[in-house]
């Protein structure tokens, strides 16, 4: 079958630094994508690699390993207002559905 | 440009009846894509719309359907409904046309409440 592994939850504090992994097991790979929700909100894009290797959008940064059906989102200078579920995702071969991990509660302390 | 819009946002239910939920996607999307989310879960995807046909359906029962018009806007349907079938329902619209990427833009839901 196809799946996406995340921790269900990671704890950091304000202003360091956190990651968040995402392993995948899919049928074919067109890119893995990060999604940001948060409490009684809409999911709302974040990144999204189709290629190893780093991509960084201000504060937040996303890594992809192909090779090893890898990534992760990486956030710097955490603020509260981060505190949210991060969600991966990966479309894969399947008429290129896209598959969605179960998500990562961050929770941000003072 | 306007987001995408979902109606209604809340909806009371009881078991046994029939809902049917409203997406209006973003001007110039062709794409809907219809999720189911419980508390503390991912997004289960449901069903995919590409002008007016389903391109991809997720497993769910045959009691969860939708369509989608020539403007672009989509219905799911949800019929006999059941107590599990409360949820956070999402659409999300994108282009359609870069299937790789196909960012998706999510609408903020319709919450269901089956009693």
């Amino acid at each position: 079958g196809q799946s996406l592994e995340q921790p269900s939850e990671v704890t950091a504090v304000e202003g360091a630094i956190v990651q968040i992994n995402c392993t995948y097991q899919t049928s074919g790979f067109y890119g893995l994508s990060w999604y940001q929700q948060h409490d009684g909100g809409a999911p709302t894009f974040l990144s999204y690699n189709a290629l190893d290797g780093l991509e960084e959008t201000g504060r937040f940064s996303s890594f992809l390993s192909r090779s090893d059906s890898y990534g992760y989102l990486l956030l710097q200078e955490l603020q509260m207002k981060d505190s949210a579920s991060y969600f991966c995702a990966v479309r894969g071969d399947s008429n290129y559905q896209l598959i969605w991990g179960a998500g990562t509660k961050l929770i941000i302390k003072p | 440009k306007a987001g995408v819009t979902q109606t209604p946002r809340y909806l009371i239910k009881t078991r046994g009846q029939q809902v049917t939920l409203s997406c209006s996607p973003i001007s110039g999307h062709r794409s809907v894509s219809w999720y189911q989310q419980t508390p503390g879960q991912g997004l289960q995807f449901l069903f995919e719309y590409f002008s007016e046909t389903q391109r991809n359906k997720g497993n769910f029962p045959g009691r969860f359907s939708g369509r989608q018009f020539s403007n672009s806007r989509s219905e799911m349907n949800v019929s006999t409904l059941e107590l599990g079938d409360s949820a956070l329902y999402l659409c999300a619209s994108s282009p359609g046309t870069d299937l790789a990427k196909n960012i998706q833009y999510f609408g903020a839901g319709t919450r269901l409440s089956v009693l």
